[in-house]
């Protein structure tokens, strides 16, 4: 079934732990999104590509960093969580402009 | 930069009345405006969007509004229902190409309350 996935749902670390959020989407959609969010606040866009090779920071500066080596691939990586990297991330996919953006289910993480 | 502020952050409606999100945007080059519901737990889907191009828009008990020169657009729900019962997001986006971005820049979303 064509959707976006995430993995892991949930995660507890400790600080100073490099972790990575994994995206992956079967619906062949060129452009990917990774979102901040604290339960029901606002989206906040950290990372953004629209297609492989290319990545673009977001508007909430944050320490994480994304590849997309793959079309459907795009996993973000924290060399270091901290404390202050605790909330929940969402990935999204759209093809082409002006249609849906399409989010996975989000990975909250709390880092102690 | 670019911003879109949106009222009120929470909404408490009687089942079957009416309710309606508004927001603003700064951005005057923006022409594509989606939103987006979030219910508890789970993933924000889009439920309506409208184009530049286009002043109203409806899909049974919703409708999204346009008001370009104020730069203003807001989402009616009509006999609302628990189900309805979310947050709510608007967002704003200059589409993609010619040198836009097409990253949608979503307001501070809306939680919406029906009571039965």
């Amino acid at each position: 079934e064509a959707d976006i996935y995430q993995t892991p749902r949930y995660l507890v670390i400790g600080t100073g732990k490099k972790i990575t959020l994994e995206c992956s989407q079967t619906m062949g959609h060129d452009k990917m999104y990774w979102y901040q969010q604290d339960p029901g606040m606002e989206l906040h866009l950290i990372h953004y590509s629209y297609g492989v090779n290319s990545t673009e920071k977001g508007d909430l500066s944050s320490e994480s960093t994304v590849s997309r080596i793959r079309t459907e691939h795009f996993p973000l990586t924290l060399e270091s969580a901290r404390p202050s990297h605790t909330s929940q991330y969402l990935c999204a996919s759209m093809q082409g402009d002006y249609n849906e953006q399409f989010f996975g289910p989000g990975t909250r993480l709390t880092v102690l | 930069g670019e911003n879109v502020e949106q009222h009120p952050s929470t909404l408490s409606v009687q089942e079957g009345d009416s309710a309606v999100i508004k927001c603003t945007y700064s951005d005057s080059a923006s022409n594509y405006f989606p939103w987006y519901k979030q219910e508890l737990g789970k993933r924000p889907q889009l439920i309506i969007d409208i184009r530049s191009n286009v002043g109203e828009k409806k899909d049974q008990r919703i409708a999204v509004t346009l008001n370009k020169t104020a730069k203003h657009f807001s989402l009616h729900i009509t006999e609302t229902q628990p189900e309805d019962s979310a947050v709510y997001f608007c967002a704003a986006s200059r589409g993609h190409g010619s040198g836009n971005t097409g990253k949608l820049i979503f307001g501070q979303g809306t939680t919406l309350q029906v009571k039965p």
